[in-house]
């Protein structure tokens, strides 16, 4: 099973609102990764959990917060988005960079903040 | 500074011929590269990755080349199909054994039934 699964596909929320985006992976992976992309553009990293420990945090404003409940769970909280934050957020995961470093995405969430 | 670079935005192909992808980088300490391709409203996908230490990789009908002197590196795809039609990327860990991985811009393929 090579798949990451990621809930809702599309989301629309006001600036105000709180939500929740969720990513799973049952690879047995130890490090998953939370990524923004705009229209055109590359995706571009937000945080890396590794072993369950936020490793890298690529100074995201704190309205978006990870979490990560167990190895198999990655969650992004979102609260008082801008409407500039709407794009697609890719889930992806890997093993350890000692070995492999492919990593396998997600098949996104497209988020539209009104 | 755009490490990974990917200066075509688009290419055409006929079906049956060669797709050449092309990506340039700057930092001499990237030693492993990753091309990933992806569909709309999906997310990417591993294709093929290569080594410093190796200076090409094949898998099927993909081969990724490496030139280190010139910090340049290549996918082609032969033949290609039309499910090919994608956005491809490359990729490169931005330090060996880290987890940060730095996207190029992407190139728009699209091969012509």
């Amino acid at each position: 099973d090579t798949e990451v699964t990621q809930t809702p596909k599309h989301l629309v929320m006001g600036m105000t609102n709180k939500k929740s985006l969720k990513c799973e992976q049952h690879m047995g992976h130890r490090a998953m990764y939370w990524y923004k992309q705009k229209a055109k553009k590359p995706p571009e990293l937000m945080f890396v959990y590794s072993y369950e420990k936020l490793s890298i945090n690529e100074s995201v404003p704190s309205r978006f917060s990870p979490e990560c409940p167990n190895s198999s769970l990655l969650n992004l909280h979102l609260h008082a988005l801008q409407p500039e934050d709407s794009a697609l957020y890719l889930c992806a995961s890997s093993q350890a960079p000692t070995g492999s470093y492919e990593q396998y995405f997600g098949p996104g969430t497209r988020l539209t903040v009104t | 500074d755009q490490q990974v670079k990917q200066n075509s935005p688009s290419l055409s192909v006929q079906e049956g011929r060669i797709s050449i992808l092309n990506c340039d980088y700057t930092n001499s300490m990237f030693d492993y590269f990753l091309w990933y391709k992806k569909y709309p409203a999906e997310g990417p996908t591993f294709l093929i990755s290569i080594s410093s230490i190796k200076d090409k990789n094949e898998d099927g009908r993909f081969t990724v080349f490496l030139n280190k002197s010139a910090k340049h590196l290549s996918l082609h795809i032969v033949p290609s199909q039309p499910g090919d039609s994608a956005v491809y990327f490359c990729a490169a860990p931005k330090a060996s054994g880290t987890y940060k991985y730095i996207f190029g811009t992407g190139t728009r393929l699209k091969v012509l039934a």
